[in-house]
Parts: C-alpha cells; structure tokens; sequence
C-alpha cells in the first residue's frame, strides 16, 4: 500500500487518559501534515512537519496536544489528558515537500472521549 | 487572518443538472486552491485543483474558476449524476505552507 496510513481506525478513551496516533506517510513525501475535523466541518490545521522538524503549531492547539516525527517518517500525535471536547477525526496528510501540491490523506483516526 | 468561507453549506440538485460550489479566501498571496470530496466515513480525496497562474481548469465533468482580484474561486460540475453525491471541500495555501479548508458543502445529487 503506497497511501497514507493511519492506525489505529478508531479509539475510544476514557476523559483525562492519555491517546497517542500513529501516521505513516507516502515515503517519499517530506512534509506531513495533521489535522482534526469534527462532524460537518473542514479539516482543521493542527501542526505540520518538514522532514523531523516541526514547522508549525496552530495557536488554536492546546498544550495537551503534541506531536513529534524523530526520524523524518512515521509522525505520532499525543493527546494528554483527554477531554470531551477532543473527541474528532484526526486526519494525517502528506506531501511531496514543495508545498505546492495536493495533499494525500489518511483514513483517519476516530478519537471518542467518554 | 487565515480564513475560507465556502457556500452553500448544502445543495441539492436533479441528476443531470448542473452544481456550483463558492469560496472566498482572504489571503491575497494564497496561490493554490484544491477541490477535496469526501464520501461518509472516507478520506478527503484531491479531485482538481488550480494555481493562481491560470482562471480556469477542467477536467471532464469538473471544472474550477478563480478570481483572484475579488479573492473567490468556484468548483462546476455539469451533468450530475448520483455518485456525485458527498461532501466537498475548497481550500486554499496559506503562507506557501499549509492549506486552509473551507467548512463542506454536502451535495445531493437525485436521480
């Protein structure tokens, strides 16, 4: 499989646990990109990543949100402390590395807090 | 700000008619704008796209404007037929780095 892949499909958690997303790019796509959407929404901008580095948080991102992609391929997303209101699809794209051209997403993962 | 308004936010059309989708953007060094669907539970796949280089592309059934001068651009599918039937999300590139979405238009497309 040559797309991006997200794991796992769907986690459901208990409010105040802590959940960690996994995303696994097209390989040879230098910039990763993670959003979250909610029902009836557009993705939303998280965070992106060129190679390892992180070029990028939204203002809009708590701090119980972090993510990291130490080796410039597979990114994971934490999210600490989780809350209700976390509860979304979590969307990771890639992209070639211009960033100029179109994103390929992922599956997704469904975060429900409970 | 980084903002993209899209409307409607749902359309129904008879299959074979023709649907238009708006987006303003508000960004005036925005130079790429993607058309995203999304079928239920799927991912958002890129179906056109267009640069700020050119008005208009197209590709079979699908096509896409851009005005830049007023910010706005448009998706236009003609001859609609039921599997057109999803969501659909404009965006547009923000600072060369990240693409910024609109909030979906859901199209019904009736047979």
């Amino acid at each position: 499989d040559t797309g991006v892949s997200q794991n796992p499909r769907h986690k459901i958690t208990k409010r105040g646990q802590n959940v960690t997303f996994r995303c696994d790019p097209i390989s040879e796509h230098n910039r990763l990109y993670w959003y979250r959407q909610t029902l009836g929404q557009g993705p939303e901008f998280l965070t992106y990543f060129q190679n390892e580095a992180q070029l990028e948080k939204s203002r809009l991102l708590s701090d119980r949100f972090s993510a990291e992609r130490p080796k410039g391929s597979f990114s994971t997303l934490e999210i600490q402390r989780t809350e209700q209101g976390d509860s979304a699809m979590y969307l990771c794209a890639s992209e070639i590395g211009t960033g100029q051209g179109g994103y390929t997403f992922g599956s997704g993962t469904r975060l429900t807090v409970v | 700000g980084e903002n993209v308004e899209q409307h409607p936010s749902t359309l129904s059309v008879q299959e074979g008619d023709s649907a238009v989708i708006k987006c303003t953007y508000s960004d005036s060094a925005s130079n790429y704008f993607p058309w995203y669907k999304q079928e239920l539970g799927k991912r958002p796949q890129l179906i056109i796209d267009i640069r700020s280089n050119v008005g208009e592309k197209k590709d079979q059934r699908i096509a896409v404007t851009l005005n830049k001068t007023a910010k706005h651009f448009s998706l236009h599918i003609t001859e609609t037929q039921p599997e057109d039937s999803a969501v659909y999300f404009c965006a547009a590139l923000y600072n060369t780095d990240k693409l910024i979405f609109g909030t979906g238009t859901r199209l019904q497309v009736f047979p």
